[in-house]
């Protein structure tokens, strides 16, 4: 079954709307999360990294005041898209690093089912 | 410099034969994990192979392997007995020493298996 959740799955909304995604590891402590953006038939483009309990670190070119992340537990991140517009129109994707399971780089990481978000 | 490059944006093969999808990567780390994932059209994300950068044997996991040359720097996936579900994208993906856990992900080749 999935280790993490991921929500909503699709948001549909109007332009200058705030969209909220949850992600939450199910059945593990995740201290660090990822988001990723991914454009229809492109790969994925890592936005930022979550870390519970600190600031997240986000990847050069991400809009920190646009993408508000939040990791608030050791179960839960959120992005926040602020005031989103038609160009913010995106698959976004969660996933959690399981520090419980496997070594090093061999370390599962799970993967949300992902949101896609359209902004009218 | 792309970290990871794969070069066949589309590929076709027969139902019940093997494919190979090719992937290499650049890093000047000397440790590192290489990674495969499958992407169905319904989005999520699953994981199907890992290979350590010290790990001698290539890695296998049922009717998926990966052949790695590391001094090519390659880590190709190999399908073997392809089956209709096999049919998705498939990202080739590294995480580096030095990257502190982040996993940079290829272009991703999509497959289309034929009956």
């Amino acid at each position: 079954g999935a280790v993490v959740s991921q929500h909503p799955s699709r948001v549909i909304c109007k332009s200058g709307t705030s969209v909220k995604i949850e992600c939450r590891s199910l059945d593990f402590q995740a201290t660090t999360m990822f988001w990723y953006r991914q454009f229809p038939k492109q790969s994925l483009m890592l936005m930022a990294t979550s870390n519970e309990g600190s600031k997240a670190t986000y990847e050069q070119g991400v809009e920190k005041d646009k993408f508000l992340i939040n990791h608030a537990s050791l179960t839960l991140s959120t992005l926040t898209v602020t005031s989103a517009h038609p160009e913010d129109s995106s698959f976004y994707i969660c996933s959690a690093r399981d520090p419980g399971r496997g070594r090093g780089f061999s370390q599962p990481q799970h993967f949300g089912d992902g949101t896609r978000l359209s902004i009218l | 410099a792309q970290k990871i490059t794969q070069t066949q944006p589309g590929m076709f093969v027969q139902e019940k034969e093997a494919v190979t999808l090719d992937c290499t990567y650049d890093t000047s780390d000397q440790s590192y994990g290489l990674f495969w994932y499958k992407q169905p059209s319904s989005g999520e994300m699953i994981f199907l192979i890992y290979q350590g950068s010290y790990d001698e044997q290539n890695a296998t996991e049922g009717r998926y392997s990966l052949n790695f040359q590391k001094a090519r720097k390659s880590a190709n996936l190999v399908i073997s007995a392809s089956q209709l579900g096999d049919s998705a994208m498939y990202f080739c993906a590294m995480r580096e020493d030095t990257g502190g856990f982040k996993t940079i992900f290829g272009a991703g080749t999509r497959l289309f298996v034929k009956a």
